[in-house]
C-alpha cells in the first residue's frame, strides 16, 4: 500500500537558518504530493502541492520538488523565522483525488529567535 | 465565513460510553472527511462522504459511524468508545468531486478525545 516517510523531529533551528525536512514515499502509479502544515492549536493548511514528476511546488518561501527517481519531495526554506514553528506533514494522493490522502507522521520545527 | 469548526475541543470518555463529535463547514463544500491523528503515525482516514446522504468508509472506520444528511454537517459517532480510540480527531472539507486534482482540503482545528 501506499506510505509516507517523513523525517522524524523535533528540529530546532535558529532564526535565519536553512531548513530541509525530508519525505519519501511509495505509491503505486504517479501520485499527487503535498506539504501540509499546522500551527498550534489550529487544523492542517495546505502549504504546497506537486501533481507530477519535476513539478515543483512552492508557497511563503518554502519549496519543494517532485522527485520520481528518488521517490522523493523534500521541504525546504532558506531562511526561516519564529513564525515558520509549526508541525509539517507530507502527503500523498494515488486515487487523483487530492482528498484521499496518505499521510507522513510530521514533524515539529521550532525556530528560536 | 468560520470555515470549519469542531465541538467538543476535548472530551474524556469511559470505556463503553458513546459520544458524537461535531464538524460544521459554513463553505458549501460537498466532500467532507474524518481523519485520526495517532502519535508517530500521521493522519488516517476513517470516512469520507461526497455530498449529502453518501458516505463510505476509509481506512480505518470500524467502530465509527458517520451520516450526512445535511451539506453543512457531518458528524462522527463512537458506539461504544475503547481506549483504543484515543487520539486527536481532524474533519475536513472540500469543495468539488469534479476538480479533484486541484482540490484543496479545510481542517478544523481538531477534537482530543481520550478514553480511559
Amino acid at each position: 500500500g501506499d506510505s509516507v516517510t517523513q523525517m522524524e523531529g523535533p528540529v530546532t533551528l535558529s532564526e535565519e537558518a536553512f531548513l530541509t525536512i525530508n519525505c519519501t514515499y511509495t505509491a503505486t502509479g504517479y501520485p499527487s504530493l503535498f506539504w501540509y502544515v499546522q500551527y498550534p492549536g489550529e487544523g492542517l493548511q495546505l502549504l504546497l502541492k506537486a501533481t507530477k514528476a519535476d513539478d515543483k511546488g512552492s508557497n511563503k518561501g518554502f519549496e519543494a520538488t517532485y522527485r520520481k527517481e528518488t521517490t522523493s519531495f523534500h521541504l525546504e526554506k532558506g531562511s526561516v523565522q519564529v513564525s515558520d514553528s509549526a508541525v509539517y506533514f507530507c502527503a500523498l494522493s494515488s486515487s487523483g483525488s487530492a482528498r484521499q490522502l496518505t499521510f507522513g507522521s510530521g514533524t515539529q520545527l521550532t525556530v528560536l529567535p | 465565513n468560520a470555515g470549519v469548526t469542531q465541538t467538543p475541543k476535548f472530551q474524556v470518555l469511559k470505556t463503553g460510553q458513546s459520544m458524537t463529535l461535531q464538524c460544521a463547514q459554513d463553505m458549501n463544500h460537498e466532500y467532507m472527511s474524518w481523519y485520526r491523528q495517532d502519535p508517530g503515525m500521521g493522519l488516517r482516514l476513517i470516512h469520507y462522504s461526497v455530498g449529502a446522504g453518501i458516505t463510505d468508509q476509509g481506512e480505518v472506520p470500524n467502530g465509527y459511524n458517520v451520516s450526512r444528511s445535511t451539506t453543512e454537517d457531518f458528524p462522527l459517532r463512537l458506539l461504544s468508545a475503547a481506549p483504543s480510540q484515543t487520539s486527536v480527531y481532524f474533519c475536513a472539507s472540500s469543495f468539488s468531486r469534479t476538480s479533484e486534482l486541484t482540490d484543496t482540503q479545510y481542517f478544523g482545528p481538531g477534537t482530543r478525545l481520550t478514553v480511559l
